[in-house]
């Protein structure tokens, strides 16, 4: 079966300055892994998907992913923080371990602080 | 842009008292995920349903919780009789299958007292 593991549950970086939240996998098969992002008293929202169509991937706010199967990472990267950045960010991957399952496995979990 | 409905957002009630939860899931998305969300657990499936179909409910505490698709506009989840460790924020999803997003309703926050 798939994992996720996010590896910092709390970040805090300046406004304007990179920000980087790490996501790593394990999985047998090929993944599918997505992004999403947790505001405030909200749902979860897409920010991207990998689907092995490219390695880097770029979705919406500013932010990308780079799959790198040898590190079986899929790390998230702005090269700007924004106030309006700061949430909860979720790494997910599609679990293919029983075919036709539709199910996500979700990681724990980042909280994103913007310093002023 | 087309969104999950969930109602309602805030539910409060009496231990012992029945809890209904609807979700109204993106039209023409054929898969419908029910997920609870607390500080300790982090964010749990509790069943998910395919063409209204239950595939898995694994997740979901059998005595007393139960989830329907009466139709294909329409989720519901309930919990009979509810407890405080239910005290969580319920989340719907639906999706257009495998190896696609899911979308995020914004949640029922339940608080069991």
């Amino acid at each position: 079966a798939q994992s996720v593991t996010q590896l910092g549950s709390h970040v805090s970086v300046s406004e304007g300055a990179l920000v980087l939240l790490r996501c790593n996998y394990s999985s047998s098969v090929p993944p599918y892994l997505f992004w999403y992002v947790q505001y405030p008293n909200q749902g979860l929202q897409l920010l991207l998907k990998y689907t092995s169509a490219a390695t880097l991937v770029k979705g919406i706010n500013g932010f990308e992913a780079e799959f790198k199967k040898s590190e079986t990472s899929f790390h998230l990267t702005k090269p700007s923080a924004h106030m309006s950045d700061a949430a909860e960010y979720f790494c997910a991957v599609s679990d293919l371990s029983n075919f036709g399952n539709e199910k996500l496995t979700f990681g724990t979990g980042t909280r994103l602080t913007i310093i002023p | 842009d087309a969104r999950v409905t969930q109602t309602p957002r805030h539910k409060v009630t009496e231990m012992g008292q029945e809890v209904t939860m609807r979700c109204q899931p993106i039209l023409g998305h054929n898969t419908v995920f029910w997920y609870r969300q607390t500080m300790m657990q982090g964010l749990e499936l509790l069943a998910y349903f395919r063409n209204r179909a239950p595939l898995d409910d694994s997740g979901m505490p059998k005595d007393r919780f139960s989830a329907e698709m009466p139709d294909a506009t329409l989720a519901t989840l309930k919990i009979q009789p509810s407890e405080p460790r239910d005290s969580a924020v319920y989340f719907c999803a639906s999706g257009l299958g495998l190896n696609q997003p899911q979308h995020f309703g914004d949640g029922t926050r339940l608080s069991i007292l």
